[in-house]
């Protein structure tokens, strides 16, 4: 089955601690985002890359940074400069860059306590 | 300012009857896409339809499209439990995928 997964499902971490989310998808997509999702709003986003070795900074960029060493993998991770990220975060990926259809992972919960 | 905003915020019918839901936007684009959100998960791409596309369909999903008024519409017939959901029209600005907050719908038993 082709797919997109992200892990863990919940995260809690204590402030002043950096923490990675993980995404990961075998559908051979070359583009793959980051958004944040706060309660009640729109997706927010963060890091996008358009191929692999490659990323540009989305919206809200401030306080996370990605890495993109393989075509499979774009994780994220959420450092203690990011002032508020306890939210929803969503992985997505498309075919390539651009305005088309985008799939989606599960989601990860991120609380900070 | 968001590029496209959801109307209404929320909605709540009984089932069997049917659902509208509709997005404005603000700036010309090159297509416009609804999406679904079931609580607590991703999201699920339903319909993309392209500006030179007025109407496109997909089961029980009809989409419109007004580029001179610069609305869509989205229509669910027939609504079941199962469509209780968040709908959330996406629009393209400047080579990006814009997000708007979302139509909760409530499919009452």
């Amino acid at each position: 089955d082709g797919g997109i997964t992200q892990s863990p499902k919940y995260l809690f971490r204590k402030e002043g601690q950096n923490v990675t989310l993980s995404c990961e998808q075998n559908l051979n997509h070359d583009a793959m985002y980051w958004y944040r999702q706060d309660p009640g709003q729109g997706l927010r986003l963060i890091y996008y890359s358009q191929i692999v070795n490659d990323f540009q900074k989305g919206d809200i960029a401030e306080g996370y940074s990605v890495s993109r060493e393989k075509k499979e993998s774009f994780p994220l991770t959420v450092t203690s400069a990011q002032k508020n990220p306890t939210a929803f975060y969503l992985c997505a990926s498309s075919t390539d860059y651009g305005t088309g259809e985008q799939f989606f992972g599960p989601g990860t919960r991120l609380t900070v306590l | 300012s968001q590029q496209g905003e959801e109307d209404p915020q929320a909605l709540s019918i009984q089932e069997g009857e049917n659902a509208t839901m509709n997005c404005s936007y603000k700036t010309s684009i090159n297509n416009l896409q609804w999406y679904r959100q079931n609580s607590g998960r991703g999201l699920v791409h339903l319909i993309l339809i392209r500006s030179n596309e007025r109407e496109k369909h997909s089961g029980r999903l009809r989409v419109t499209l007004d580029t001179s008024k610069k609305s869509s519409s989205l229509l669910i017939t027939a609504s079941r439990a199962a469509d209780t959901a968040s709908y959330f029209c996406a629009t393209d600005v400047d080579d990006k995928i814009i997000f708007g907050k979302g139509t909760r719908l409530h499919i009452l038993p």
